[in-house]
C-alpha cells in the first residue's frame, strides 16, 4: 500500500530552527508538496520538489532524496505564526497525491 | 489571487437528509477536487474532475456524488447523510491537465451528521 509518514506533533521555540520529516512509500514518485494549514483554514503551498536536493524559498526549505523516499521542511527564525499544520503530500505515478496526516507545529514564546 | 470559495463554513444535518456542498473556483482552473479531512488521518480524496461534465472516482466515493455542469463549479452530494460522513470536506482547484501544478484549497465546511 502508499504510505506517508510524518510525526504527530512538535514543539518548538520562538526564534529557533525546527525540521519536519516526511518519509514515503508510494508507487511511483512525481514529486512531493508541503503545505501549511493553520487551525481552521484551508491549507495553502508552501514547496514543490521533484529532484534530489534542497530547495530555499525564504524562511523556509525543503529537501528530498528520492533514493531514501525522505524530504523534510526546514523552518528558520521560527515566529509565532508559524504554528500551523504541515502536511506532506506526494504525486504518485497516476499523478494522484497521496497525503501524509499532518505534523502539528507548536511554537513557545 | 486565485480563490476557492465554499457554500458554507458550518453545516448541521440529520441522518438521511441529502445534503449539498458546493464549491467555486474564479481563476478558470480546469481541474477541481472535494477531499474530507479527519483527524489522524490525511486529506482523503473522495472525488475529482478535470473538465466540465466529467468526474472521476477518488478512494472513498461510497455514498457521495457530484456534479460539474460549469467550469467553475464542482459540487458535492451526500444522497442520504450518515453519522459516518461528519467531517470537514475541503475542494481545491488547479490549474492544467499532465502539469504539476499546486492546489488551491477552499476554507473547508464543517458537517456533522446527528
Amino acid at each position: 500500500g502508499q504510505n506517508i509518514d510524518q510525526p504527530t506533533e512538535m514543539t518548538a521555540t520562538e526564534g529557533a530552527i525546527v525540521q519536519i520529516n516526511c518519509t514515503y512509500q508510494t508507487s511511483g514518485f512525481n514529486g512531493l508538496f508541503w503545505y501549511q494549514q493553520h487551525a481552521g483554514e484551508a491549507p495553502t503551498f508552501l514547496s514543490y520538489n521533484v529532484l534530489d536536493g534542497l530547495e530555499e524559498k525564504g524562511r523556509f526549505s525543503s529537501f528530498l532524496s528520492r533514493s531514501k523516499g525522505y524530504s523534510y521542511l526546514l523552518l528558520k527564525e521560527l515566529q509565532m505564526k508559524d504554528s500551523a499544520s504541515y502536511l506532506c503530500a506526494v504525486l504518485d505515478s497516476n499523478y494522484q497525491l497521496i497525503w501524509g496526516a499532518g505534523t502539528k507545529l507548536i511554537i513557545k514564546p | 489571487d486565485v480563490k476557492v470559495t465554499q457554500s458554507s463554513r458550518y453545516l448541521v444535518k440529520r441522518t438521511g437528509e441529502k445534503v449539498f456542498l458546493e464549491c467555486v473556483q474564479d481563476m478558470d482552473h480546469e481541474n477541481m477536487f472535494w477531499y474530507r479531512q479527519d483527524p489522524g488521518l490525511g486529506l482523503r480524496l473522495i472525488y475529482f474532475s478535470y473538465d466540465v461534465k466529467m468526474k472521476e472516482k477518488g478512494d472513498i466515493p461510497e455514498g457521495y456524488s457530484v456534479s460539474r455542469e460549469k467550469k467553475e463549479r464542482f459540487s458535492l452530494i451526500l444522497e442520504s447523510a450518515s453519522t459516518n460522513q461528519t467531517s470537514m470536506y475541503l475542494c481545491a482547484s488547479s490549474f492544467g491537465t499532465g502539469e504539476i501544478n499546486e492546489q488551491y484549497f477552499g476554507p473547508g465546511t464543517r458537517l456533522t451528521v446527528t
